[in-house]
């Protein structure tokens, strides 16, 4: 079964801290997304990857960074963490063609005190 | 731009009754269509897409959505629920020739089936 594995189901930082979200597919995709889900907004791109090294910004990058150094793993980097950063965090993955579906993780649901 | 419009935040439907989720968009160029779920503390899954031909699409657990040009519309329907289709679904939408940096999706609409 394909699998997008977030590396935390639940975590709690203080603000300032730098915070690492990890997300590992093992489906040899080509494209990998991170997402922010909030209450009554959706989900909100924060930045896609499209190959190793390579990375967009999604519609909200402001105070994230990621990193893919592997085709794998794709990390979300939040500098210095804010309470306005809390908030559910999904993973996707996906080929690379435009119609094709995304395989999303299980989310982490970081909380920023 | 594209943008995606769920009409409903929620819907509170009784066990076998059915149920319609509206989906409107707009876009000014050809489009490619999707409802995903996401069921209570899971990441979202795929329930169907519409990328060409036949406007009335088939998916899983029973789930079919119609595209209409027309009235840019791509409501999700079921002709009975269960209780195990409470979930939040989510309608999306890209653009022919774009990439999935583009995939917009819309605020989601809580399905809520009671006994």
């Amino acid at each position: 079964d394909v699998k997008v594995t977030q590396s935390s189901r639940y975590l709690v930082k203080r603000t300032g801290e730098k915070v690492f979200l990890e997300c590992v597919q093992d489906m040899d995709h080509e494209n990998m997304f991170w997402y922010r889900q909030d209450p009554g907004l959706g989900l909100r791109l924060i930045y896609f990857s499209y190959d190793v090294k390579m990375k967009e910004k999604g519609d909200i990058p402001e105070g994230y960074s990621v990193s893919r150094e592997k085709k794998e793993r794709f990390s979300l980097i939040l500098e210095s963490a804010s309470t306005n950063q809390t908030s559910m965090y999904l993973c996707a993955s996906s080929r690379r063609q435009v119609y094709e579906k995304l395989f999303f993780g299980s989310g982490t649901q970081l909380s920023v005190l | 731009a594209q943008s995606v419009t769920q009409l409903d935040s929620q819907v509170p439907v009784f066990e076998e009754a059915p149920v319609e989720l509206r989906c409107n968009y707009s876009s000014s160029v050809s489009v490619y269509l999707f409802w995903y779920v996401q069921y209570p503390n899971q990441g979202l899954q795929l329930l169907l897409k519409y990328l060409s031909g036949s406007t009335l699409v088939k998916g899983i657990n029973g789930f079919e959505a119609e595209f209409n040009k027309s009235q840019t519309s791509f409501h999700l329907r079921k002709p009975s629920v269960h209780i195990s289709d409470t979930a939040e679904y989510f309608c999306a939408v890209t653009s022919y020739g774009g990439s999935q940096g583009n995939l917009i999706f819309g605020k989601g609409t809580k399905l809520s089936v009671k006994p």
